[in-house]
C-alpha cells in the first residue's frame, strides 16, 4: 500500500501558484519523496523527487519539512495543461526499486 | 528528448488469446518495468527487470504473464491466456543503470480482452 496520503482533489486559478500537500509520517531514512502526475490515461510523468533539501527544476518545486513527515509540491504558474492527476511516491533508495502509487490528488486548473 | 515507445497504442483480443505488448526503453537504460491500470483505478507494479531476468513481481504477475527482452532494443509483456480482468493500460517504464532515480514511462497500451 502507499504510504503517503493526498487529498482527493484540489482546484486551482489559471496563472496562480498550485501547491499540491502530501503527508508521509511514516517516511524511513533512507526514502526518497518522488512526485508524478498522470495527465487523462497518459503514462506517469516524473516531475520531481528529493530526500530532505528543498528541490527546483524546470517544472515544479517541492519543500519537504524538516522532519520529512510531509512535503508540498509547487507548481509556481499553473496553466490548463497542468490539470492532471499527481502521485506524491516515497521510495527507498534501492535499485530497480518500483513504485507504489496512491490514489494521488485530482488538480484542476480552472480559466 | 529520449522517451520510452510502446505498440500497439490499442490492442483488442477475444478471451483466451495470446497477447504480446512491445516496448522500447530509453536506449541508455538497463532497468525495465510494466505497470497496469485498471480503467478508474491506481497504476500498479508488475514486473522489474535487469540483466535479462525479472528482478521482482507482484502477486499480479502470475505463470499466465512473462517478460522477455528479446534484443537489444525491445521488451515485451506477453499473457498466455487473457481473460476479461486483464482489460486495462500496460505502461512500460526503464530507468537508468543506477536504478535508483526516476523511471520514465511509456504512453501505455490500451489492451481490451473481450
Amino acid at each position: 500500500d502507499a504510504k503517503t496520503t493526498q487529498p482527493p482533489s484540489m482546484d486551482c486559478a489559471e496563472g496562480r501558484a498550485a501547491n499540491l500537500p502530501c503527508n508521509h509520517s511514516t517516511i524511513s531514512g533512507n526514502e526518497y519523496v518522488y512526485w508524478y502526475r498522470q495527465i487523462h490515461s497518459q503514462g506517469p510523468q516524473y516531475i520531481i523527487h528529493g530526500l530532505k533539501n528543498n528541490e527546483t527544476n524546470e517544472m515544479a518545486s517541492l519543500i519537504i519539512t524538516e522532519d520529512r513527515k510531509s512535503s508540498t509540491l509547487i507548481l509556481p504558474h499553473a496553466t490548463l495543461r497542468d490539470t492532471a492527476v499527481y502521485y506524491c511516491i516515497v521510495r527507498p533508495h534501492n535499485y530497480g526499486q518500483n513504485f507504489v502509487f496512491g490514489p494521488g490528488t485530482r488538480l484542476s486548473v480552472l480559466p | 528528448e529520449p522517451e520510452v515507445t510502446q505498440t500497439p497504442s490499442h490492442q483488442v483480443t477475444q478471451m483466451g488469446q495470446e497477447v504480446i505488448l512491445r516496448c522500447v526503453p530509453i536506449s541508455n537504460h538497463l532497468y525495465f518495468y510494466w505497470y497496469r491500470q485498471i480503467l478508474g483505478q491506481k497504476v500498479e507494479f508488475l514486473v522489474s527487470f535487469y540483466n535479462n531476468e525479472i528482478s521482482e513481481k507482484s502477486e499480479i504477475f502470475d505463470d499466465q504473464f512473462s517478460v522477455e527482452r528479446p534484443d537489444g532494443s525491445n521488451f515485451t509483456l506477453k499473457i498466455r491466456s487473457t481473460k476479461l480482468e486483464d482489460s486495462a493500460m500496460y505502461f512500460c517504464a526503464s530507468s537508468d543503470s543506477g536504478g535508483y532515480n526516476e523511471q520514465f514511462f511509456g504512453p501505455g497500451t490500451r489492451l481490451t480482452v473481450l
